[in-house]
């Protein structure tokens, strides 16, 4: 069974820093996506970033990136110069290409932008 | 705007009754997933379809049951309903079924069964 960890529940960091957030992975599979969404507190799900498993450079969207390392099954999101509008849930996931498609959820990870 | 539609926003109802989540797709798309969201927890899958037909089964309780009818809009039914079936009820909308086309979420339906 695939499963995708969270280990920080919580972060801050102060507006304009730069933050990681963590995300770990496990699949015997070779081929998948990873994501990560962002949920602000009108719940709404907002796709953030896309990596594709067969891709070994990194997805970047302005001022998202990943650091995606396969062989460690990590899959890490940093935000560059942090805004007050960046505090949200963000929740990392995992889909197979093949089978059921549905997406597998970390518990998240609940990042407050300081002033 | 996702550009998927659910409705109610806010549900609130009593242990044991049964109610219904409606879910209208992204025009064009012919996937519907539906996911439930405890409090603070990640998503869980409940079930897919594509083009009218069941895809994929998740934690689904048999309790709940879900159909996509021909205009592509799908709806969730929750019977005898619980306390613990309070929860964030998203619905989610792609072009085709497969996994790399990506999928967009309603604003989700907050159930409250008291």
């Amino acid at each position: 069974a695939q499963t995708v960890t969270q280990s920080q529940p919580e972060m801050s960091v102060q507006e304009a820093e730069t933050v990681t957030l963590s995300c770990t992975y496990d699949t015997s599979e070779n081929n998948y996506y990873l994501f990560w969404y962002k949920q602000p507190p009108s719940r709404q799900m907002i796709l953030v970033i896309r990596q594709e498993a067969y891709k070994q450079q990194n997805a970047t969207e302005n001022r998202f990136s990943v650091n995606f390392q396969k062989a460690a099954k990590s899959f890490s999101l940093k935000i560059s110069d942090s805004q007050l509008g960046d505090t949200a849930m963000y929740f990392c996931a995992f889909i197979l290409t093949s089978g059921t498609y549905k997406y597998i959820f970390g518990t998240g990870t609940r990042l407050k932008v300081l002033a | 705007d996702s550009g998927v539609t659910q409705t109610p926003k806010h549900l609130i109802t009593a242990t044991g009754q049964r109610v219904t989540l409606r879910c209208s797709p992204r025009s064009g798309d012919l996937s519907v997933y539906w996911y439930q969201q405890s409090l603070d927890q990640g998503l869980q899958f409940l079930i897919q379809y594509y083009n009218g037909e069941e895809r994929a089964k998740g934690n689904i309780l048999e309790r709940f049951s879900a159909q996509q009818f021909p205009d592509l809009h799908s709806e969730l039914n929750l019977s005898s309903l619980e306390l613990g079936d309070s929860a964030l009820y998203f619905c989610a909308s792609s072009s085709q079924g497969g996994a790399k086309n990506i999928q967009y979420f309603g604003a989700g339906t907050r159930l409250s069964v008291l």
